[in-house]
């Protein structure tokens, strides 16, 4: 079975250009999980979406979107990048919208670097 | 606001030896607890996780943790590391209020010598 794929892998951007990163989740799940993981630092919970509707959201500015698709895919936007966008952005993918008795999966990620 | 604290940033260890990993959590109320890992090259994976009941948890390749409610700590544990246990480890604490907004730590690099 396939995991969590994003795409790209990896991508070069100038600061002030706007950004789509892109979550295929594992089949049959329908939460999708976004973290910006700083070098150096722990993944940080940007947003989570279960049935299409956003169902949390951390504490990143209103330039972060995201959406899920009627498949469960789901794209994370950045508008008007900073230096400091520059990070490993990951999805994971779950079963159900909580955590008990529910497994969180990750994919590879998405290195992002704002120049 | 929720946060997460790991006591080292970088441990070096030889094969055999016991591993202790301490985490250290700040939020007054139910929490999920997890302890992820990443190996070289690898996803981030779920190594164990605590929601209720017994706080001795364990985990997958001998791995334990022990949550201790009174120290908000839930440190990670193995008997003998092996080489192949070289990795980054975080912890992380979900408020039990719905959703997967997980906070984690910063991450420990464990370094197995052979």
């Amino acid at each position: 079975d396939a995991g969590v794929t994003q795409s790209p892998t990896h991508l070069i951007k100038t600061r002030g250009q706007q950004v789509t990163l892109r979550c295929s989740p594992i089949s049959g799940h329908k939460s999708v999980s976004w973290y910006q993981q700083v070098l150096g630092q722990g993944p940080q919970f940007i947003f989570q979406y279960y049935e299409k509707e956003e169902r949390g959201r951390g504490n990143f500015p209103d330039r972060f979107s995201a959406r899920q698709f009627p498949n469960y895919s789901s794209e994370l936007n950045v508008n008007a990048l900073l230096l400091g966008d520059s990070a490993l952005y990951l999805c994971a993918s779950s079963l159900r919208l909580a955590p008990s008795y529910n497994e969180q999966f990750f994919g590879p990620g998405t290195r992002l670097t704002v120049l | 606001a929720q946060s997460v604290s790991q006591h080292n940033h970088h441990v070096i260890l030889s094969e055999a030896a016991s591993l202790e990993l301490g985490c250290n959590y700040s939020y007054g109320g139910t929490v999920n607890l997890f302890w992820y890992v990443q190996y070289p090259g690898q996803h981030l994976q779920l190594l164990l996780k605590y929601f209720s009941g017994d706080p001795l948890v364990k985990g997958i390749k001998g791995f334990e943790a022990e949550f201790i409610k009174s120290k908000f700590s839930f440190n990670l544990r193995k008997p003998s590391v092996q080489w192949s246990d070289t990795a980054e480890y975080f912890c992380a604490v979900n408020a039990n209020t719905g959703g997967f907004k997980t906070i984690f730590g910063a991450g420990t690099r464990l370094f197995v010598k052979a």
